[in-house]
């Protein structure tokens, strides 16, 4: 069965600090991998994806990720984490299998609170 | 500025009072989905639409029904609406040949009394 699993459903950091996010998916054909996230009151914003090739993926506000397909995990990181970063983290995978529906399997999310 | 527009942003209505959510999109693209995301389920795929007059179900449609009589508009009607579609609801669109960003809405926040 297709899935994603983001074990960590709230993480708590200080601002400054590193910033590791889990992601584990379940995908049958080559996945592609996405990192989102979702401002309180707001709409998905995509920092990074991985579609093939180097499997260290730099994205937006100096997020990366790096697929590890022998563990079937995409996780997310940043080195210095900002109070701006608190926010929703939803990792989800997709494929070119996917056909008419280019739908993505999500994961639950994880909330990232950032003390001062 | 490229963008994915919802109408209303909030929402609160009555048991079986049709509404209708609006979204727009204005960069040309070819698909278009609705997905709902509830506490602990994440978001669930309601329908989708490849192109004009193409539509699908998703993961979750009872209860919705959507349209796609112009490539840039999507709304979702919910006919006879019921607290179990209390929920926040998300349009989102993308264009491209395989999976690409998906661009999406602020977010529709409904409740049904």
């Amino acid at each position: 069965a297709q899935s994603v699993t983001q074990p960590d459903i709230h993480i708590t950091v200080s601002e400054g600090a590193s910033l590791e996010l889990r992601c584990n998916y379940s995908y049958g054909a080559t996945p592609y991998l996405f990192w989102y996230v979702q401002s309180p009151g707001q709409g998905l914003q995509l920092l990074l994806k991985y579609f093939s090739g180097d499997t260290l993926v730099q994205g937006i506000k100096g997020f990366e990720a790096e697929f590890k397909r022998s563990q079937s995990s995409f996780n997310l990181r940043k080195p210095s984490v900002h109070w701006s970063d608190a926010a929703e983290y939803f990792c989800a995978v997709g494929g070119p299998s996917a056909g008419n529906n280019r739908k993505l399997i999500w994961g639950l999310g994880t909330s990232l609170a950032v003390n001062p | 500025e490229a963008q994915v527009t919802q109408n209303p942003r909030y929402l609160i209505t009555v048991t079986g009072k049709k509404l209708t959510v609006t979204c727009s999109q204005n960069m040309n693209h070819e698909y278009m989905s609705w997905y709902r995301q509830d506490p602990g389920l994440g978001l669930r795929q309601i329908y989708y639409s490849m192109n004009v007059e193409v539509t699908d179900k998703g993961d979750v449609p009872e209860g919705y029904k959507v349209s796609r009589k112009e490539k840039r508009n999507f709304p979702l009607i919910l006919e006879s609406p019921s607290p179990n579609q209390t929920s926040l609801y998300f349009c989102a669109s993308t264009t491209g040949p395989t999976l690409a960003e998906q661009y999406f809405g602020p977010g529709t926040r409904l409740t049904v009394t």
